[in-house]
């Protein structure tokens, strides 16, 4: 079946350090997004990125469609990034909109 | 305010018995999503609905039912619960994914089945 592979499952960073988290998508793709999980467990959207670059603020996120991957960069990481970051893909073939999950990246930034 | 509410945020339930998660949107959706999550597992897709009287298995979708009685109105229905099903569960609305539109999450049901 479609899968989302994230790596890495787990991340610890010095604050002010960058991190790149990577997607990988099993089938094609109709779109995909980021999405953060703070600590408490609310799920929020960061970037709705089906192909391209996207940056807001200190987060760029680019999606090569042909290879079926999404990075995510965050620069100069802060304490309050920590939390799990989710990659999705619109894995439906009818008109539904199936939204198949990675696993996360834990991200824990250090003071 | 665009939204998706769930009820209970918490729940205890014993073996045996029926649990019924409820979430409610108020943002016009479509399709409407219950997933369930779990330490190494990620989020998982357990069933899915395009609209009201619709209902489609997602990925993992045995021992669980749902209902979708109106475009509001998702609940995902544990009809013998078992402490496999102990998770936390989270209710989704969206549509169509644009850069003006993003799948709006509930804030999670903690269920433990004792």
């Amino acid at each position: 079946g479609q899968q989302v592979q994230q790596s890495p499952a787990s991340l610890v960073l010095q604050e002010g350090e960058n991190a790149e988290l990577q997607c990988n998508f099993s089938t094609s793709l109709n779109s995909m997004q980021w999405f953060y999980q703070r600590p408490e467990g609310s799920l929020v959207s960061l970037f709705y990125n089906p192909s391209g670059t996207k940056q807001s603020g200190r987060l760029t996120s680019t999606t090569v469609i042909k290879e079926r991957r999404s990075s995510l960069h965050i620069s100069s990481s802060q304490i309050t990034d920590s939390g799990t970051y989710l990659c999705a893909m619109d894995g439906s073939d009818t008109n539904a909109y199936k939204v198949i999950f990675g696993k996360g990246t834990h991200l824990h930034v250090l003071p | 305010e665009a939204a998706v509410t769930q009820s209970p945020r918490n729940k205890v339930a014993v073996t045996g018995g029926k649990v019924t998660l409820s979430c409610n949107q108020t943002n016009n959706h479509n399709n409407m999503y219950w997933y369930r999550q779990d330490t190494g597992h990620g989020l998982r897709l357990i069933h899915y609905s395009y609209g009201a009287g619709s209902t489609e298995k997602g990925d993992i979708p045995d021992g669980y039912k749902a209902s979708r009685p109106s475009q509001e109105n998702f609940s995902l229905i544990l009809e013998l619960a078992t402490p496999s099903q102990t998770s936390v569960y989270f209710c989704a609305s969206g549509d169509a994914w644009t850069d003006n539109q993003a799948p709006l999450f509930g804030e999670g049901t903690r269920l433990s089945v004792l």
